[in-house]
């Protein structure tokens, strides 16, 4: 099955930083990669799918981008309420793996 | 618009069978999306358990194959998970959600939406 690597596993950041985290796939995967923002006790939200696209509803402040191996989530300008932990989410073959996870914190 | 909710015991003992069931609203699980189980232990990340089509077609995550069975009651508009053999490992959330849309040439998969999910724990 294919591993999928985030980093950094946390982060700190100020209010109106750009933040990017980077996942990283075992093999090629195209653009077959989402990624979710979740908040404690709450379930995951999709924000990305398909490596780039903004999924209903979510900020614009969100982005994605990458394929094949290499992919970047990217908030342009952070704001007190992205406080969450974000997952990518590979899909190959209908087996998915996620990342372990990147815990976003405020400075 | 799309809801999950999950349903089942919130205490298993180990040995036991973990049963769940997720019921849909808003829309027919007939309507040719698969459906899928994932699960997250206390404090720690998202792992999936296995999707399942209306017609019946099954995928399961390698290493928990072996222990899972998931099925789906059209008529009831529901599907189900069954995990045999349980252990404290197991103690964990149970997410079920809606994922991929399968085209004769595609099949995009992410999950969502998601059910608000229901904890089980795996103790005597």
């Amino acid at each position: 099955d294919i591993q999928m690597t985030q980093s950094p596993s946390s982060l700190s950041a100020s209010v109106g930083d750009r933040v990017a985290i980077s996942c990283r796939a075992s093999l090629d995967i195209s653009n077959y990669l989402n990624w979710y923002q979740q908040k404690p006790g709450k379930p995951p939200k999709l924000l990305i799918y398909a490596a780039s696209n903004l999924g209903t509803g979510v900020p614009s402040r969100f982005s994605g981008s990458g394929s094949g191996t290499e992919f970047t989530f990217t908030i342009s300008s952070l704001q007190p309420e992205d406080i969450a932990t974000y997952y990518c989410q590979q899909y190959d073959h209908l087996l998915p793996t996620f990342g372990q996870g990147t815990r976003l914190e405020i400075k | 618009q799309v809801q999950l909710q999950e349903s089942g015991p919130g205490l298993v003992k180990p040995s036991e069978t973990l049963a769940l069931t997720c019921s849909v609203s808003g829309y027919s699980i007939s309507s040719g999306y698969y459906w899928g189980w994932i699960r997250q232990p206390p404090g720690k990340g998202l792992e999936w358990i296995a999707n399942i089509h209306h017609s019946g077609t099954t995928y399961y995550n390698p290493s928990l194959k072996s222990r899972v069975v998931i099925s789906v009651d059209t008529s009831k508009n529901n599907f189900s998970l069954k995990l045999i053999s349980v252990t404290a490992a197991d103690t964990a959330v149970y997410y079920c959600a809606r994922g991929a849309y399968c085209s004769t040439t595609s099949c995009p998969h992410w999950f969502d939406p998601w059910g608000q999910g229901t904890l089980v724990t795996v103790s005597s």
